[in-house]
């Protein structure tokens, strides 16, 4: 099974602030991908595919970038509204969470 | 308008048999490319993927669930539903559906959820 580990757990940041989210997985997966958003009582929302494809409607202050096993999430300018936890999902072999991380203001 | 809505018992009791339905409508399961998968969150938690079904019929499974779980759909292709055997409490968690399209892997879009907690 490949393991999907985030980094941090826990960030806190400042409106404007540039932030970087981390997902690394136990073996290459080969750009196979995904970064959802999940706010406090809603369900996950799709962000990015395919590691660097911006979804629908997104805003473009979120990235994504990586290969092989290390892969980011950036948020050029954070707002409010992005407060939330952010997962990644690989599906290159199985499918697979990490375990999130919480985004809170500073 | 794609929308994806789930329902279920709300609470069961351990060792019986949870039957979950996901209702949706603006696609048809029936169109190349599409599955409709299930995902679950204990309160709290990460996410665990469980079973999906495809446009042909053609199911998958979380190999580590996979003796527990059914996954199947209506014949008129709007309803899929999830049957996972001998619940125990490590079950409770809320139960979402999803849409993946175009042949691809992501969940575009997702149902509100469905709570379900297992409890004596």
């Amino acid at each position: 099974d490949i393991q999907m580990t985030q980094s941090p757990s826990v960030l806190s940041a400042s409106v404007g602030d540039r932030v970087t989210l981390s997902c690394k997985a136990s073996q290459n997966i080969n750009k196979n991908l995904d970064w959802y958003q999940q706010k406090l009582g809603e369900a996950p929302k799709l962000l990015i595919y395919f590691t660097n494809n911006l979804q629908t409607g997104i805003p473009s202050r979120f990235s994504g970038s990586g290969s092989g096993t290390d892969y980011t999430l950036t948020i050029s300018s954070l707002q409010p509204e992005d407060v939330a936890t952010y997962f990644c999902f690989q599906y290159n072999s199985g499918n697979t969470f990490g375990a999130g991380t919480k985004l809170e203001l500073k | 308008q794609v929308t994806l809505k789930e329902s279920g018992p709300g609470m069961l009791q351990p060792s019986k048999t949870l039957s979950l339905t996901c209702s949706f409508s603006g696609f048809s399961l029936s169109t190349s490319g599409m599955v409709v998968s299930w995902i679950r969150q204990p309160s709290g938690k990460s996410l665990e993927w469980l079973a999906a079904i495809d446009w042909d019929g053609d199911k998958y499974y979380n190999p580590s669930l996979k003796s527990r779980l059914t996954v199947s759909k209506n014949t008129s292709n709007t309803q899929v539903f999830l049957k996972i055997t001998s619940v125990d409490i490590a079950d409770t968690a809320t139960y979402y559906c999803a849409r993946s399209s175009g042949y691809s892997s992501s969940f575009d879009y997702w149902g509100q959820g469905v709570m379900v907690t297992v409890s004596s």
